[in-house]
């Protein structure tokens, strides 16, 4: 079946403007992610939804970040007032629930900012 | 928190070899520990796992093993091909939904 989808594949946009990064995660998978992974770095976890639970925010690393998800489908992402240090790819997974611990990831959207 | 460590950074083996990478994790109620690979303009893809309740696992020329006693666990990848060249992540989960990865380690399989 069709994989974890991210959408755009690239963005360029200039410092101080607003960004939002789609994800469509697996049908059916009920946990999504959100990882940060700036240029020859790890993963760094930003948000965490599972079901209609309230969601992890715990790494999102500023109040400039916020993320939606509706229901148990598509995710966006939102950077607002973007700043150089935001440049990064951004990635998304989905696991089928909590108890599986098993996350495909999507391609990532690369963000340049500007 | 748990913090996962990754060794080495950078790896080149001759194809055919074997290539061995190395991670420590700090909180020893982790107990899954996947590995992925991630090729260039890729997400990363997961390759194998273990579960704290097993010492050694196999899948054809991969395999992971874990000593909880150290606190580490290994990927070894036999026979390595040029298609093997990529980057290995390393990962810790202590059961609940965060998972930590570790650095990385960029393979360089030469033919």
């Amino acid at each position: 079946g069709a994989g974890v989808s991210q959408s755009p594949s690239n963005k360029v946009t200039e410092k101080g403007k607003d960004v939002e990064l789609r994800c469509d995660p697996i049908s059916g998978h009920t946990a999504l992610y959100w990882y940060r992974q700036r240029l020859g770095q790890g993963l760094e976890f930003l948000i965490y939804f599972q079901g209609n639970s309230a969601p992890d925010k715990s790494g999102l690393p500023s109040d400039r970040f916020s993320a939606e998800r509706t229901g148990e489908s598509v995710s966006t992402l939102t950077i607002q007032r973007t700043q150089q240090e935001d440049s990064a790819v951004y990635l998304c997974a989905s696991s089928r629930d909590r108890g599986r611990y098993e996350q495909y990831f999507g391609p990532g959207t690369r963000l340049t900012v500007t | 928190g748990e913090n996962v460590e990754q060794h080495p950074s950078t790896l080149s083996v001759q194809e055919g070899d074997s290539a061995v990478i190395k991670c420590t994790y700090s909180d020893s109620a982790s107990n899954y520990f996947p590995w992925y690979k991630q090729e260039l303009g890729k997400g990363p893809q997961l390759i194998i796992d273990i579960r704290s309740n097993v010492g050694e696992k196999k899948d054809q020329r991969i395999a992971v093993t874990l000593n909880k006693t150290a606190k580490h666990f290994s990927l070894h990848i036999t026979e390595t091909q040029p298609e093997d060249s990529a980057v290995y992540f390393c990962a810790g989960r202590q059961g609940g939904f965060k998972t930590i990865f570790g650095a990385g380690t960029r393979l360089f399989v030469k033919a």
